[in-house]
């Protein structure tokens, strides 16, 4: 069974202290994974695609990671805006959906 | 930039009643999902339409009913509210099987009472 699991469920920052975020997946057939932030209210915003092991993206003071098996989000230096829920998702070759995460919410404080 | 847009944002419904969420995309996106989102759980895929005049279930179809009217638009529709329905509903559209990405609207919350 295709499934994603996030750790840790929340997180609590400093202003300047970095952390990484995990995405572990299970998926017969990756066809690529997904990293986006959702801030309360709001529908989740697009950060980065991944589409195979080895492979980096970077955003400012994020960096998505990929191996076989799960995902890191690096935060480097993050700050109080940074606060937010991250999500991952993964999309299986077979088909059109999408399988979510339930998400690290991150809490920077100043 | 519009993107996708969703109505309404907000929603009481009494039990037993019927409505219909509406979402539209601007970027000539061929599928488009809608989803509930519950504290403490992830994206749940309630249905998708891979492409115009295809609509297939996804994890929990239950009480809902879709129609994909055309490439822009496709809709949920809830025949007899139940409280078991009360949730955050978002509408996505995603340009292709590889990606880029799938773009959010706004979400509906929906409370059913």
């Amino acid at each position: 069974e295709d499934q994603v699991t996030q750790s840790p469920e929340a997180l609590r920052l400093q202003e300047g202290e970095s952390s990484s975020l995990n995405c572990s997946y299970t998926v017969s057939g990756l066809r690529g994974l997904f990293w986006y932030r959702q801030d309360p209210g709001k529908g989740p915003e697009f950060l980065f695609t991944l589409y195979s092991a080895g492979e980096e993206k970077e955003k400012e003071r994020l960096k998505a990671t990929l191996t076989k098996k799960e995902s890191f989000l690096h935060i480097t230096a993050p700050k109080p805006e940074d606060s937010a829920t991250y999500l991952c998702a993964v999309q299986a070759r077979s088909n059109y959906q999408l399988i979510w995460g339930a998400g690290t919410k991150l809490i920077i404080k100043p | 930039n519009a993107g996708v847009t969703q109505t309404p944002k907000f929603q009481v419904l009494k039990t037993g009643q019927s409505m219909t969420l509406q979402c539209a995309q601007d970027m000539n996106h061929n599928s488009m999902y809608w989803y509930r989102q519950d504290p403490g759980m992830g994206l749940r895929l309630i249905y998708y339409s891979a492409s115009e005049g295809t609509t297939d279930k996804g994890e929990v179809p239950n009480g809902y009913n879709v129609s994909r009217l055309n490439k822009r638009e496709f809709s949920l529709r809830l025949e007899s509210a139940a409280p078991s329905q009360t949730s955050v509903y978002f509408c996505a559209s995603i340009g292709l099987p590889l990606g880029p990405a799938a773009f959010f609207g706004q979400g509906t919350r929906l409370t059913v009472v």
